[in-house]
């Protein structure tokens, strides 16, 4: 069965340490991945996509089919980053099936 | 423009009764996605509508339905509420139309907040 696990409910870091999120997938076919996140007050929004292979505000993930891994990471955490972070796999047509989250709290 | 927008904010039912969601989607686009989002918990699929007709649907129970109107807006109707039930509703727009591709980026609404005592 697909299966999206983030084993970290919270996180917690200080400002301008590295911050790395798990996230472990089960999937049978060629996944997609992405990372969306909810800032306090805002709406859940995509943060980024494994296919683009981009860094989006210093977060990059890579794709590890070999360990079935999609662990997003910022090597210099900003209080800004301060936010819920869910990882998901899309099915076809647009279906995602997300983790349980995790709760990312920098402080100064 | 507004983006994904919701109504209800909040609203709050009692067991067996019936809750009508609704939902307009971003501007442009013609695919509407509904999650359910328990508490503490990352959004669960229920379905997802495309010309109308639902495409794909998750493990929820017929008590579950939905609909899309012409002008691309949906809604989502619970029949005999549980206590269960009680979560944030999330509405979900992307474009498909064409593309004949996965799409995984979605626009959410802020959600509809539902409480059944």
């Amino acid at each position: 069965a697909q299966r999206v696990t983030q084993p970290e409910k919270l996180l917690s870091v200080f400002k301008g340490a590295p911050v790395e999120l798990k996230c472990n997938y089960s999937y049978s076919g060629s996944p997609e991945l992405f990372w969306y996140v909810q800032y306090s007050r805002q709406r859940l929004q995509l943060l980024l996509r494994h296919i683009s292979r981009e860094s989006i505000k210093g977060f990059t993930a890579d794709l590890n089919k070999g360990e079935t891994s999609f662990h997003l990471k910022k090597p210099f955490a900003q209080e800004e980053d301060s936010a819920m972070y869910y990882c998901a796999l899309s099915h076809s047509w647009g279906k995602l099936q997300f983790g349980a989250g995790t709760q990312v709290v920098v402080t100064p | 423009d507004a983006g994904v927008t919701q109504s209800p904010t909040h609203l709050i039912k009692t067991r067996g009764q019936q809750v009508t969601l609704r939902c307009s989607p971003k501007s442009g686009h013609d695919t509407v996605s509904w999650y359910q989002q328990a508490l503490g918990q990352g959004p669960q699929f229920i379905f997802q509508y495309y010309e109308e007709e639902e495409r794909q649907r998750g493990n929820f129970p017929d008590r579950f339905s939905g609909h899309q109107f012409p002008n691309y807006s949906s809604e989502l109707n619970v029949n005999a509420l549980l206590l269960g039930d009680s979560a944030l509703y999330l509405c979900a727009s992307s474009l498909d139309r064409g593309s004949g591709r996965r799409t995984g980026e979605l626009f959410f609404g802020e959600g509809s907040r539902l409480t059944v005592l």
